[in-house]
């Protein structure tokens, strides 16, 4: 069964500690997504892929870190930089150069105490 | 830079009735898609339809239907004869043809009353 899975669902961490959000697509999809999710603010993109050892900045990139070692991974680490981190994070797929639509997983839900 | 604009937070309409949500967008290319989401209390990200900007014809998906006005620089969504199930947060997402870049707008709240 193809598609995009987002561990875990619900998270926890004390302030000042890092943590890192799993994505890990089977779809064989190029382009990787991180969106982050608050109440009234819509789906603000964080870091975006479209290959394997390359990501760009979003719009809302400072504290956040990613990686691209392997096609179907895309971790997402919110670091203690981050000032407000709590929210719902969406990680997406596409097949990339610009021809589809995004595929998304379930979401995690981070919560910073 | 692109941007996508939804002016309405929040609606409410009757069961059955037509809905129409608002989007605009702000480009300087013609190459591009556009999308509306549906994102429902379960939080799955579903797509609903896609338009591409060379097509003049607007793209329709059962109840769902676009109007597509490339000049004016609008995308709204039809939703007819609404059911409950289609109550959900919708988003408009705006794509360039040239880049892989997905950026969304605030969202609507869409309640459907019984």
């Amino acid at each position: 069964d193809g598609g995009i899975t987002q561990s875990p669902k619900y998270l926890f961490r004390k302030e000042g500690q890092n943590v890192t959000l799993s994505c890990e697509q089977n779809l064989n999809h190029d382009a990787m997504y991180w969106y982050r999710q608050d109440p009234g603010q819509g789906l603000r993109l964080i870091y975006y892929s479209q290959i394997v050892n390359d990501f760009q900045k979003g719009d809302i990139a400072e504290g956040y870190s990613v990686s691209r070692e392997k096609k179907e991974s895309f971790p997402l680490t919110v670091t203690s930089a981050q000032k407000n981190p709590t929210a719902f994070y969406l990680c997406a797929s596409s097949i990339g150069g610009g021809l589809t639509e995004a595929f998304f997983g379930q979401g995690t839900r981070l919560t910073v105490v | 830079a692109q941007t996508v604009t939804q002016s309405q937070p929040e609606m409410s309409v009757q069961e059955a009735e037509t809905v129409t949500l608002s989007c605009t967008y702000d480009t300087s290319e013609s190459n591009y898609y556009l999308f509306w989401y549906k994102q429902p209390p379960s939080r799955q990200m579903i797509l609903v339809i896609r338009q591409e900007a060379y097509k003049q014809q607007n793209a329709t998906e059962n109840r769902f239907s676009v109007n597509f006005q490339k000049a004016a620089k609008s995308f709204s969504l039809k939703i007819s004869d609404s059911q409950l199930g289609d109550t959900a947060m919708y988003f408009c997402a705006f794509r360039l043809n040239r880049d892989d870049k997905i950026i969304f707008g605030k969202g609507t709240r869409l309640h459907i009353l019984p």
